[in-house]
C-alpha cells in the first residue's frame, strides 16, 4: 500500500526566507503526487500535482515542487516566503488502487 | 455550482448515538471520499467510492458505514458513536481520468463532531 512521511510536524521560517517543506512517498506503482494547503477553520485547497509528465511541477501562490523518483521524494519550496503563506500543508499519495493517502501534514509559521 | 456541501457543520452526540453526516456534490464527479482529520494525524481516508452503487474501505473504517445510491451523494453514517470518533470530518470529490484518481479533489467545509 502506498503511503507518505512528511519530515517536521511544524516548520518556521522568516518572511522573504526559502521555503522548504518535505514529502517522501512509498508506492508499488509510479505514483501520483499531490500537494494541499489548509488555512485555518477551513478546506483543503490543492496547490499542485504530479502525474507522470514534468518532474519539476509549478502551482499556486509561487508554489513549486520536484519529483525525485531516486530518492522517493516530492518536496515543496518557495524560493521567498510571504506572511500569507502561514497554513498547514498536505502531501498525498495515489498509488496501485484507487486510495488518495496523506501525509500527517506540515505546519508552516512565518516569522515577521 | 455548490461544489462539496456537508451538513452539519458541528455535531454533539453521546456515546451510542448513531447519525448520519450528509456530502453531496453537484459537479458530477465519480470519485468521492470521506477523511477524519485529527491533531498532529493529518487527514485520514475512512470510505471511498468510485462510482455510484460501489464503495471501499480506506485506512480507518470500523465504526463507520456508506453508501453510493447516485454519483452526488455520499453520506457517512456512525453506528453508534465513540469519543474516539470525535473528529472533524471531510468529504471530497473528484473526477478520475484514466483509471487511477489524479485530479484534484474538492473538499467540503468539514463537521465538526464532538462525541461525549
Amino acid at each position: 500500500a502506498q503511503s507518505v512521511t512528511q519530515l517536521g510536524s511544524h516548520v518556521s521560517v522568516s518572511e522573504g526566507a526559502l521555503v522548504l517543506l518535505r514529502c517522501n512517498y512509498s508506492s508499488s506503482v509510479p505514483p501520483y503526487l499531490f500537494w494541499y494547503v489548509q488555512y485555518p477553520n477551513q478546506g483543503l485547497q490543492l496547490l499542485l500535482k504530479y502525474t507522470s509528465a514534468a518532474t519539476l511541477v509549478k502551482g499556486i501562490n509561487g508554489f513549486e515542487a520536484e519529483f525525485k523518483k531516486s530518492e522517493t521524494s516530492f518536496h515543496l519550496t518557495k524560493p521567498s516566503a510571504h506572511m500569507s503563506d502561514a497554513a498547514e500543508y498536505f502531501c498525498a499519495v495515489s498509488g496501485r488502487d484507487d486510495k488518495i493517502i496523506f501525509g500527517k501534514g506540515t505546519r508552516l509559521h512565518i516569522l515577521p | 455550482n455548490a461544489g462539496v456541501t456537508q451538513t452539519p457543520k458541528f455535531q454533539v452526540l453521546k456515546t451510542g448515538q448513531s447519525m448520519t453526516l450528509q456530502c453531496a456534490q453537484d459537479m458530477n464527479h465519480e470519485y468521492m471520499s470521506w477523511y477524519r482529520q485529527d491533531p498532529g494525524m493529518g487527514l485520514r481516508l475512512i470510505h471511498y467510492s468510485v462510482g455510484a452503487g460501489i464503495t471501499d474501505q480506506g485506512e480507518v473504517p470500523n465504526g463507520y458505514n456508506v453508501s453510493r445510491s447516485t454519483t452526488e451523494d455520499f453520506p457517512l453514517r456512525l453506528l453508534s458513536a465513540a469519543p474516539s470518533q470525535t473528529s472533524v470530518y471531510f468529504c471530497a470529490s473528484s473526477y478520475p481520468s484514466g483509471g487511477r484518481p489524479n485530479n484534484e479533489q474538492f473538499f467540503g467545509p468539514g463537521t465538526r463532531l464532538t462525541v461525549l
